[in-house]
């Protein structure tokens, strides 16, 4: 069965670095997702992306953060500068056109020292 | 704005017993209403969903029933098993239109012992 996937499983880093997360998601998704958790808290929708454009943001998303799709495969999440605060899981999620259901990777968590 | 408020936990059950996760929304218009679990190391799945008011959602045992008139989408399922230990998140989504954000609850552990 097809499923998103997100590399790394675990990201650790110093403070004002920058760090990407990668996720794959299903081949056929044109609809893609992220969101994060801060331990104990609820999970957050950060940004959404459709035709090469982002479709949604969340006040999280600021100008720190960046999406991309380089190839016809990966979609990415950049932090330009991260902050102590940035430490969280990290989803990814993909749908298919028509449907109203997102498939989520399993997570990234990045710790942010 | 658009939240999502579901019982704390973890909920504690024993085999066989009776599970009910209560998760009440408040949305401007007329939401899709969803259950995901997480389990441990893994990714959130989609465990049900209901598009409009008085629709039941329902798989694996697990039902839940979209109440406009009191904003809920309750969890049961009638009798748990240890495999069902999970956090489990409920979720809405404004209208049906493809490309909508999701807004999650707090999420419920659950825990099933033998």
């Amino acid at each position: 069965e097809p499923e998103v996937t997100q590399t790394p499983s675990h990201q650790v880093t110093q403070m004002g670095q920058e760090v990407i997360l990668r996720c794959v998601p299903i081949s056929n998704h044109l609809y893609f997702y992220w969101y994060r958790q801060i331990l104990g808290q609820k999970v957050e929708f950060l940004v959404s992306f459709y035709n090469n454009e982002i479709s949604e943001k969340s006040e999280i998303f600021d100008d720190q953060f960046s999406v991309e799709r380089p190839d016809g495969s990966n979609f990415t999440l950049k932090i330009r500068s991260t902050k102590l605060e940035d430490s969280a899981m990290y989803f990814c999620a993909s749908m298919r056109t028509g449907y109203n259901e997102q498939f989520f990777g399993p997570g990234t968590r990045l710790t942010v020292l | 704005g658009n939240s999502v408020t579901q019982m704390e936990g973890p909920v504690t059950l024993s085999e066989e017993a009776f599970l009910t996760i209560n998760c009440t929304y408040t949305a401007t218009g007329y939401p899709s209403l969803f259950w995901y679990v997480q389990y441990p190391g893994e990714g959130l799945q989609l465990l049900l969903k209901a598009t409009k008011a008085d629709d039941k959602g329902s798989n694996k045992g697990f039902e839940a029933t979209y109440r406009k008139e009191t904003t809920s989408f309750h969890l049961e399922k009638g009798s748990v098993q240890v495999s069902d230990s999970a956090v489990y998140f409920c979720a809405l989504s404004e209208g049906n239109n493809a490309g909508n954000m999701l807004t999650f609850g707090g999420g419920t552990r659950l825990m099933v012992k033998p």
